[in-house]
């Protein structure tokens, strides 16, 4: 079975500008969990969908946000770029919803620059 | 909220026993996971703990005491391809049940 995909692999963009990011999940995984992952602040939650619903958010602005769709795949978009949201942001999958299910398995990220 | 407290550096030897600890303070409890992640990879999912006690996996045990919010990671016989970071993570409570990790530890295995 294929593992998590994600594209573009690496992206450079300029302040103001706004990225949009994909993930495919594993075949037959229905959630998709969106994480940033930086050296200062770890790995922060921005958000999981499921059924092409958003089930949860984190505490990140607005310009953050994302969508699923029918075949689970599934989509975060910055508006608005700001130095700050250079990050490795990291999607994982899972069968069920995250919170009933032990283990999630991450996709190999996106490395987003913001310059 | 939640917050998690693990050594952000450990180093070791080859063939050696390593521990890693995590702390966590949460407003409800639904199991701490540990996972790891080489340099520029993707995190894996290494062991799940929802009751106290060790759980064994290979050359891997994760280990619970829900009395004193504290849990840790113990890698045996220690290999180079071990140099890697480690997370502890719990879940929120709510019915969404976010994960929220540790800042993680890097482990450095010496020949």
């Amino acid at each position: 079975k294929a593992g998590v995909t994600q594209t573009p692999r690496y992206l450079i963009k300029t302040r103001g500008q706004q990225v949009t990011l994909s993930c495919s999940p594993i075949s037959g995984h229905r959630s998709v969990s969106w994480y940033q992952q930086t050296p200062g602040q770890g790995l922060q939650f921005l958000f999981e969908y499921f059924s092409e619903t958003q089930r949860n958010k984190g505490n990140f602005p607005g310009r953050f946000s994302g969508r699923q769709f029918s075949n689970s795949r599934s989509e975060m978009n910055v508006s608005t770029l700001e130095l700050g949201d250079s990050a490795l942001y990291l999607c994982a999958s899972s069968p069920r919803l995250a919170g009933v299910y032990n283990e999630q398995f991450f996709g190999p990220g996106t490395r987003l620059t913001v310059l | 909220g939640q917050s998690l407290e693990q050594p952000s550096e450990v180093t070791a030897v080859e063939g050696a026993i390593v521990q890693i600890n995590c702390t966590y303070q949460t407003s409800g409890f639904y199991g701490l996971s540990w996972y790891q992640q080489h340099d520029g990879g993707a995190p894996t999912f290494l062991s799940y703990n929802a009751l106290d006690g060790l759980e064994e996996t290979g050359r891997f045990s994760s280990f619970l005491s829900r009395s004193d919010s504290y849990g840790y990671l113990l890698l045996q016989e220690l290999q180079m391809k071990d140099s890697a970071s480690y997370f502890c993570a719990v879940r929120s409570p709510g019915s969404a049940r976010q994960l929220t990790f540790g800042s993680g530890t890097q482990l450095t295995v010496l020949p």
